[in-house]
């Protein structure tokens, strides 16, 4: 059983359209998040949720929005697609706790195209 | 505030050589540090995490790094590079909450 599962792997889309990437982990974490990599493969946060709350926003436009509507899933709806959102976006898992000396485990990754 | 330096966006070695990757962090607090490391068209697979204790940490495929607190660096050796270890490779830290921040990350390159 894969742990972190995104759907889909590949999405070309036109501008202005409206995507959604999903997300789901099967390792009884309490957190996850989205990363974006671009294509200089820098790996930037976007949003964190522990237990289905969001507790980390980093500067993303309001184009984004992430939903979780439990704490295995954290889905990401992107609304008027530009061409600087082309990217790979990774979705991950953690257990919870500031402390907690734990890893992320990271899904294979969305590549989004905007043409 | 955390942030993460990775020395060399690519480092070319013959195999068989040694592999080293730098990394050097900035943190407030005492940190956690992680290098991954990414195959093409692939999400992201932990090699090592340093977290309290031993300094000399040992992960997967014979791959190690060493923690030094002095120098804030977190560097990455292998003493015999294989042909499958062309990779991004990349340098994280966790440090305060629960983010976990990228260094930009290294590519190696290895020839035959």
């Amino acid at each position: 059983d894969t742990a972190v599962s995104q759907t889909p792997k590949y999405l070309v889309t036109q501008m202005g359209n409206d995507k959604s990437i999903k997300c789901e982990q099967n390792l009884g974490h309490d957190t996850m998040y989205w990363y974006k990599q671009d294509s200089k493969k820098f790996l930037k946060i976007m949003f964190s949720y522990n237990n289905k709350e969001l507790i980390i926003n980093e500067t993303v436009p309001n184009r984004f929005s992430p939903k979780s509507p439990d704490k295995a899933h954290l889905n990401l709806h992107i609304n008027s697609l530009e061409l600087g959102d082309s990217a790979v976006y990774f979705c991950a898992s953690s257990q919870a706790g500031a402390r907690v000396n734990t890893e992320a485990f990271f899904g294979q990754g969305t590549r989004l195209t905007v043409v | 505030a955390q942030s993460v330096t990775q020395l060399g966006s690519h480092v070319s070695v013959s195999e068989g050589a040694l592999v080293l990757l730098r990394c050097n962090y900035s943190s407030s607090v005492p940190p956690y540090l992680f290098w991954y490391v990414q195959y093409p068209n692939q999400g992201l697979q932990l090699l090592l995490k340093y977290t309290t204790g031993a300094t000399l940490v040992k992960g997967i495929n014979g791959f190690e790094a060493e923690f030094k607190k002095s120098e804030t660096s977190f560097h990455l050796t292998k003493p015999s590079a294989h042909m499958s270890d062309a990779a991004e490779y990349f340098c994280a830290v966790k440090a305060a909450g629960n983010k976990l921040t990228f260094g930009g990350g290294t590519r190696v390159l290895v020839k035959p």
